[in-house]
């Protein structure tokens, strides 16, 4: 069955950077169509899409935070990392991965997600 | 970006109503559209997609509807286990993005 476990620091200090690794089973990202997204919410705030890579290693970025996020893949160990800099308080939330699937037809996203796991943002 | 307006932000219902959430694109996004159930402390669950897609498991009570710019979730008939926030995601044209939210809770 599909997967996935979010890890990384519970809490980082302003200005860090902040290094999410989102590790998957029950898919490849080497095969046509896989892609994972990261999402985060701030507490009892909404959702937000940040950033995407898919398996042809084409990557897109939440338009407000592009200058500070990174995506990439590990095809090999079956994980995305996501690094953001320059944190702030604002950035404290809860970071999820999620997969979507792209298919000849049709695009499901977001089907299957991790856990989550919540950064704080404090000094 | 295609800004994603839900209405309302909040609502009050019985189980038993007939529940309806509306989300309007900023622009038209096709049937790229999907939706999706929060529950407090838990992980968004996936409700529809395409628009009108059931995803499998889910009950026949959620139905999707809509394209273009103007699109509706609706909840034939709620019951306790629904109440909750519901998001739509739109997944026509990067950056994606989400809705702000309708919390649904009991009236």
């Amino acid at each position: 069955q599909v997967t996935l476990r979010e890890s990384g620091p519970a809490l980082v200090k302003p200005t860090q950077t902040l290094t999410l690794t989102c590790t998957f089973s029950g898919f490849s990202l080497s095969t046509s169509g896989m892609c994972v997204s990261w999402i985060r919410q701030p507490p009892g705030k909404a959702l937000e899409w940040l950033a995407r890579i898919d398996w042809d290693d084409d990557k897109y970025y939440s338009t407000s935070l592009k200058t500070r996020l990174t995506i990439s893949k590990d095809t090999s160990k079956n994980q995305v990392v996501l690094t953001m800099t320059n944190m702030d308080p604002v950035d404290t939330a809860t970071y999820y991965c999620a997969r979507t699937s792209v298919g000849t037809t049709v695009v499901t996203p977001l089907d299957y997600w991790g856990q989550g796991t919540l950064v704080t943002v404090s000094s | 970006d295609i800004q994603m307006t839900q209405s309302p932000s909040a609502m009050s219902a019985s189980v038993g109503d007939r529940v309806t959430i509306t989300c309007r694109a900023s622009q038209g996004i096709s049937n790229y559209l999907a939706w999706f159930q929060q529950k407090p402390g838990k992980v968004p669950k996936r409700l529809i997609y395409a628009a009108s897609s059931l995803q499998s498991g889910v009950p026949s009570r959620f139905s999707g509807s809509g394209s273009g710019t103007e699109f509706t979730l609706t909840i034939s008939s709620l019951q306790p286990e629904d109440f909750a926030t519901y998001y739509c995601l739109q997944h026509n044209s990067y950056p994606h993005t989400f809705g702000q939210g309708t919390k649904v809770e009991i009236k």
